[in-house]
């Protein structure tokens, strides 16, 4: 399995207030991804980075800013959390080869839920 | 507008019989196709890959099909077993991209 931890796992938080993510990877890959996963929708792109502070929007960006300093960690930040942020967040990792695209590992999820 | 499709929601299938799982897109752009396996309370782990230039790739119980012309792929698992009971997503990526775009899943329940 990839080396790829998140924190917290679970989290509770009031509308309104700002919360983030961490994701922290021991694999020294150059990209990484955060998604969300909601339920008739599948996963989806939040943002992502392909370096340290490299970062683009996704498909669902708003509402999100992320940051990256150092190579292993990648934080999500929801500034003002809102209900319809209520979700399961996954990072994911990957290192580009030969090809652009190489396979995403994913770590193991954080559930947020706003009240 | 979704361009990776999974249009069924479940599947059921006895244990030793063989699940399909299906997957359409649409962007045409796509060479690069990815499943990915998913138990409650885990992150996504990949399971398969194909790219554009084939048409199959097997490991072990499972095969992917790739039918570029319909837009179509499937993953094929024989024979099912219990432990493979889990929600299955497809992905596809295009040329010059490194993101993946993913479709809303298939739940498999492999029943004894």
């Amino acid at each position: 399995d990839a080396g790829i931890t998140q924190s917290p796992r679970h989290k509770v938080t009031e509308t309104g207030t700002p919360v983030t993510l961490r994701c922290h990877q021991t694999e020294n890959h150059r990209y990484m991804y955060w998604y969300r996963q909601d339920p008739g929708h599948g996963l989806r792109l939040i943002h992502y980075s392909y370096g340290v502070k490299d970062t683009d929007k996704g498909e669902v960006s708003d509402g999100y800013s992320v940051s990256r300093s150092k190579t292993e960690d990648f934080l999500l930040t929801l500034e003002s959390a809102t209900s319809s942020q209520t979700s399961v967040y996954f990072c994911a990792i990957s290192e580009p080869g030969v090809t652009v695209r190489e396979t995403q590992y994913f770590g193991p999820g954080t559930r947020l839920l706003v009240l | 507008d979704q361009q990776v499709k999974q249009n069924s929601p479940s599947l059921s299938v006895q244990e030793g019989r063989i699940s399909i799982l299906n997957c359409d897109y649409t962007n045409s752009m796509f060479d690069y196709f990815l499943w990915y396996k998913k138990y409650p309370a885990e992150g996504p782990t990949f399971l398969i890959s194909i790219s554009s230039i084939k048409d199959k790739n097997e490991d072990g119980r499972f095969t992917v099909f790739l039918n570029k012309s319909a837009k179509h792929l499937s993953l094929h698992i024989v024979p099912s077993q219990p432990g493979d009971s889990a929600v299955y997503f497809c992905a596809a990526s295009g040329r010059d991209t490194d993101k993946l775009i993913f479709g809303t899943g298939t739940r498999l329940q492999v029943f004894p």
